[in-house]
């Protein structure tokens, strides 16, 4: 099955520890992205990368690191400079070509603080 | 001003009730229009998109955007327990443009 698979489902921080979390993809797709979802928040964004080797800062990047070697990986590091990471975080990666705006989702890593 | 402003509820209905959800926007350079839904813990999935202004239906959904008034809504006819879930509406400048999303409506149909 093609998609976007995120782990783990839950992660638990401790204070000054960094954080990653993972997002794989098999759709072939070149831009992936990272969204933070907070309730009432909506979703925002912490990081998008449009190709390998290539990344830009979101609304939100503070606290936060990604790297992009591999077109199918996308992991996100929360940062001990992260001092708010309770969240639930959502990787997506979009389409090469026609519907471009139809993101495709993963089912999301729900980060919380020890 | 937030650029996307969304109602994020909660909208509580009975089954089959019509159901409106609505978005106002501010920047006029938006020309792509999205709603998502989201099921409870799962990533959102594209339900309904939109180009520029006018009405589109699916099924028991039906979009509209009005550029003029800088706002769009989501209409389902005859709501089912199964629609419950949060609907954020999305926009874009173009096709290669990053979305932005409203903070979401969370709705449930009351069987």
């Amino acid at each position: 099955d093609g998609g976007i698979t995120q782990s783990p489902k839950y992660l638990f921080r401790k204070e000054g520890q960094n954080v990653t979390l993972s997002c794989e993809q098999n759709l072939n797709h070149d831009a992936m992205y990272w969204y933070r979802q907070d309730p009432g928040q909506g979703l925002r964004l912490i990081y998008y990368s449009q190709i390998v080797n290539d990344f830009q800062k979101g609304d939100i990047a503070e606290g936060y690191s990604v790297s992009r070697e591999k077109k199918e990986s996308f992991p996100l590091t929360v940062t001990s400079a992260q001092k708010n990471p309770t969240a639930f975080y959502l990787c997506a990666s979009r389409p090469n070509q026609g519907l471009r705006e139809k993101l495709f989702f993963g089912s999301g890593t729900q980060l919380s603080v020890l | 001003q937030k650029e996307v402003e969304q109602d994020p509820g909660p909208l509580s209905v009975p089954e089959g009730a019509i159901v409106s959800l609505n978005c106002t926007y501010s920047n006029s350079a938006f020309q792509y229009f999205m709603w998502y839904r989201q099921y409870s813990r799962k990533g959102p999935e594209l339900l309904m998109y939109t180009y520029s202004s006018g009405n589109k239906e699916d099924g028991r959904f039906t979009a509209q955007v009005d550029k003029s008034s800088k706002y769009i809504s989501l209409f389902i006819r005859d709501s089912q327990p199964s629609d419950s879930a949060t609907y954020l509406c999305a926009m874009a400048r173009g096709s290669n443009y990053k979305l932005t999303f409203g903070k979401g409506t969370l709705l449930t149909v009351n069987p």
